[in-house]
């Protein structure tokens, strides 16, 4: 089982609609978990952290299921500037430093 | 606000060459990283560096590839004799909690 898998995509939505990822990692003893976006050969940027209690910033909701391993992220009203690779990131056990990527999920808004 | 630079941007070298990769991390950060991004794959780890040592390393990260925090700024990364597959993107980050990262390094080895 890949340590933190996601569906590669692309998801192809219009303009103004919500989109939901999903993540799962393999390694119960993480205890860090993190969202980033990546653009087309640029470097992967923080888009939020994932909260055991969940956590909204604007458009996006990040939540935890730590008994599923799985993450998800929520974008709502999708803009075109929300075209990207989503990555879901996961420290590698507790206390490690390693955070572990997953192949990201790519995500087309059109107008 | 405070960003974790690289340098070079871009570097083209010969196969059995040596490189080093360049990054200053943001000031009060404690942890450093090097990751690399082979074209349309995954952002892979290679080593993680804490209190002035290695803190851990992936299979990737082997005997040709080092580490080093020569001075209280910089933090670098030497490949002793590249191999045309070591072709990628190199992006180093640094943390306290949440990792920011450098905009990389693009390493072509011909």
């Amino acid at each position: 089982r890949k340590e933190v898998e996601q569906d590669p995509g692309p998801f192809n939505v219009p303009e103004g609609a919500t989109v939901a990822f999903n993540c799962t990692y393999s390694n119960s003893a993480s205890q860090s978990f993190f969202w980033y976006r990546q653009d087309c050969r640029k470097e992967p940027k923080l888009l939020m952290s994932v909260y055991s209690s969940g956590n909204e910033d604007g458009r996006f909701t990040a939540q935890l299921n730590r008994a599923s391993q799985y993450i998800s992220l929520l974008i709502r009203d999708s803009k075109l500037s929300d075209s990207a690779t989503y990555l879901c990131v996961v420290n590698g056990e507790d206390s490690s430093y390693k955070l572990i990527f997953g192949s990201g999920t790519r995500l087309l808004v059109r107008p | 606000e405070p960003e974790v630079t690289q340098t070079p941007s871009h570097q083209v070298t010969q196969m059995g060459q040596e490189v080093i990769l360049r990054c200053v991390p943001i000031s009060n950060h404690l942890y450093f990283y090097w990751y690399r991004q082979i074209l349309g794959q995954k952002v892979e780890f290679l080593v993680s560096f804490y209190n002035n040592e290695i803190s851990e390393k992936s299979e990737i990260f082997d005997d040709q590839f080092s580490v080093e925090r020569p001075d209280g700024s910089n933090f670098t990364l030497k490949i002793r004799s590249t191999k045309l597959e070591d072709s990628a993107m190199y992006f180093c980050a640094s943390s306290n909690d949440e990792a920011f990262f450098g905009q990389g390094t693009r390493l072509t080895v011909v």
